[in-house]
């Protein structure tokens, strides 16, 4: 099984900043099959970034995302206010076939 | 745009089966493949299984025993049932598109929070 740690665990940072979130995987990955989903309270989760680097539909380009083997990023190159929520890890293809991260919170400092 | 909304009881009694449907509007189940995640209050996701409009089906190994799914494509809809339920179970239960050859959830129910309790 693929363990998926996100770090760390909660961000606080201010609008207008930049957050580097962090998504290591126990074993090497297939970059494709490696995803990003922004949550809000009382919401579903959203597909940010799929493919490790691709945006989603409607995503806007300061998401970005990166990394290989076991290491992948997320980074919101200026945060804004409605950017604020949990920030979950995914990832496709061992047992079970779909694992997610414990997520990262971002929080306004 | 593709919609998916849940629908079933919100309580359910230990020992006995959750029932759940999710509804597909603004587009087909056809050719894709369906999934359900839950989220225990306060936690992470848990992927449950999916369906696919094929027929197939792939289930966490956690929970495999307990859990069956099935696709009506007259209606536009699948189901999950998952027996035996304990308080542990309680959660939302999110259903959304994905699973198969689809490495990723592109669209999701707003969720539906279930309660085991007697």
């Amino acid at each position: 099984e693929i363990v998926l740690t996100q770090s760390p665990n909660t961000l606080s940072l201010s609008p207008g900043e930049r957050a580097t979130l962090s998504c290591r995987a126990s074993q090497r990955v297939t970059s494709g099959y490696l995803a990003w989903y922004q949550q809000k309270p009382g919401q579903a989760p959203r597909l940010l970034i799929y493919g490790a680097s691709s945006r989603a539909t409607a995503i806007p380009d300061r998401f970005s995302g990166s990394g290989s083997g076991t290491d992948f990023t997320l980074t919101i190159g200026t945060l804004e206010p409605e950017d604020f929520a949990v920030y979950y890890c995914q990832h496709y293809g061992s047992s079970p076939l779909f694992t997610f991260g414990p997520g990262t919170k971002v929080d306004i400092k | 745009q593709v919609q998916l909304q849940e629908s079933g009881p919100g309580l359910v009694k230990p020992s006995e089966t959750l029932s759940l449907t999710c509804t597909v509007s603004g587009g087909s189940i056809s050719p894709y493949c369906w999934s359900w995640i839950r989220q225990p209050p306060g936690k992470g996701l848990e992927w449950i299984g999916y369906i696919c409009y094929s027929g197939g089906t792939n289930y966490n190994p956690s929970l495999k025993s307990r859990v069956t799914t099935s696709l009506d494509t007259s209606k536009n809809q699948f189901s999950l049932k998952m027996s035996s339920v304990t308080a542990a179970d309680t959660a939302v239960y999110y259903c959304a598109r994905g699973g198969g050859d689809v490495p990723n959830f592109d669209y999701w129910g707003q969720g539906t929070l279930v309660t085991v309790s007697s």
